[in-house]
């Protein structure tokens, strides 16, 4: 299982630029790299997904450089309601896959 | 699409008696669920995997004779705490893999989970 890194928590203030680094050392070559966003008293929600280079949604875009090792969440002009903790998972659906969660970041964006 | 609904969101029970937790895929099938538990300020802790038609596979140290887990049909998937205990009050979340669409992997879809409350 790749182990993931990530900074225990973040602040920022609304209309920033948010960049969340997860450390995922161990990564298998048939492993995606996806992050989700949870609220307190919540089920964590899906944001993006990734296998290399850049991916872009409409809420987030996510940077996996070549060696695949790490990965960055950047949140682009940040408000309030993006006040929460960011997991990143790393894996792949299939029969053996155990989704395991890190620490997570939590993210405090401020007025 | 790939909404998955679990219910209820909150119980309270008294301590000795049993809870079940459903959790259902509302718009796909789903073989395989996972079930979580997550305590106040921590991350979500993997109790054990759900497949369909077959045992449910736990994590070290949860024991299965305690979180009994039923995944009947692709959609539906149940946690019974049995004789809970105070120590047992938490929030519980599950997830599902839904069917990917396209060349992609399949993210985890989860419900809103179900706070557990043993007095």
């Amino acid at each position: 299982l790749a182990k993931t890194t990530q900074p225990i928590s973040m602040d920022s203030y609304e209309g920033q630029e948010v960049n969340i680094t997860c450390s995922h050392n161990n990564i298998a070559t048939n492993d995606y790299i996806t992050w989700y966003q949870q609220f307190p008293s919540q089920g964590p929600r899906f944001i993006i997904q990734g296998y290399k280079t850049k991916v872009t949604n409409e809420v987030a875009s996510l940077f996996i450089p070549a060696d695949r090792k790490s990965s960055t969440l950047s949140l682009p002009r940040v408000s309030l309601s993006d006040t929460a903790v960011y997991y990143c998972l790393v894996g792949a659906s299939g029969g053996s896959y155990i989704p395991t969660f890190g620490r997570g970041t939590s993210l405090i964006v401020h007025p | 699409g790939a909404v998955v609904s679990q219910h209820p969101s909150w119980v309270i029970c008294k301590s000795g008696t049993s809870v079940k937790i459903e959790c259902r895929s509302l718009d796909f099938q789903a073989t395989t669920m996972f079930w979580y538990r997550q305590f106040p300020k921590q991350s979500l802790m993997l109790m054990a995997t759900s497949n369909e038609g077959s045992k449910a596979t736990y994590e070290q140290g949860v024991e299965k004779d305690k979180f009994l887990i039923n995944h009947a049909s692709l959609t539906l998937s149940t946690l019974t705490v049995t004789s809970a205990h105070p120590e047992d009050s938490s929030f519980y979340i599950c997830s599902a893999i839904a069917p990917a669409r396209g060349p992609t992997n399949s993210p985890l879809h989860f419900g809103n989970g179900t706070r557990l409350t043993v007095t």
